[in-house]
């Protein structure tokens, strides 16, 4: 496809499983990002992968949250022990390295944590 | 306390009428400032991205403007069609590399025919 997609559009998950959120990025898009939506807030950033590197991983907000890149290609975030707090849309979004770095969203997985 | 704040919060307007959606930035320096719109449920679309430098930028119906002095961005939207119902958010990039964007909350748009 054209653009970066995302998936599972949607997951429901118990408190205490771990779920995994796939990013498939714009083709030749050397830089993935991943931000978390909670309802009616703004973005927060979690990840940038330049590559397969993760060169900025401040704002991932605990160590239950992790994220890898293969092939500068497809990504997974995975959130660990999932609490009710980290129900939120999660937004993959990729980009060329390079001046103003236009970032392209996917449509979000929508996690919500019962 | 978010360093990009945005009002309205929600605006309701009449199809065709136009709109000035204010952004209020304390981030600074900046590399550029940029607008989404995000549609619900979708995923943000970049409108426009200014450098420090701009002062304008157009892209169709939507024009955003930029005050370096007073650290203020205005979209102005013009003959708003019912498409236009979205959130709109303002984002302070610090340094062209993406991974220190700062978004505003946003302002969601009504266009009621």
């Amino acid at each position: 496809g054209a653009g970066v997609s995302q998936s599972p559009s949607n997951k429901v998950t118990e408190k205490g499983k771990d779920v995994e959120l796939r990013c498939d990025p714009i083709s030749g898009h050397t830089a993935l990002y991943w931000y978390r939506q909670r309802l009616g807030q703004g973005l927060e950033f979690l990840i940038y992968f330049q590559g397969n590197s993760a060169p900025d991983k401040s704002g991932l907000p605990s160590d239950r949250f992790s994220a890898e890149r293969t092939g500068e290609s497809v990504s997974t975030l995975t959130i660990q022990r999932t609490q009710q707090e980290d129900s939120a849309v999660y937004l993959c979004a990729s980009s060329f390295q390079g001046a103003l770095n236009e970032q392209f969203f996917g449509p979000g997985t929508r996690l919500t944590v019962l | 306390k978010n360093q990009v704040e945005q009002s309205p919060q929600s605006l309701i307007i009449l199809e065709g009428k136009n709109c000035t959606l204010q952004c209020n930035y304390t981030v600074s320096p900046f590399s550029n400032l940029r607008w989404y719109k995000q549609d619900t449920g979708r995923g943000p679309v970049s409108l426009t991205i200014m450098t420090f430098s701009e002062n304008t930028k157009s892209n169709g119906r939507y024009t955003a403007t930029l005050d370096a002095d007073t650290k203020q961005s205005s979209l102005h939207i013009t003959a708003s069609q019912l498409s236009d119902s979205a959130s709109y958010i303002c984002v302070v990039d610090l340094n062209n590399a993406g991974n220190m964007l700062t978004f505003g909350g946003g302002t969601r748009l009504m266009v009621k025919p």
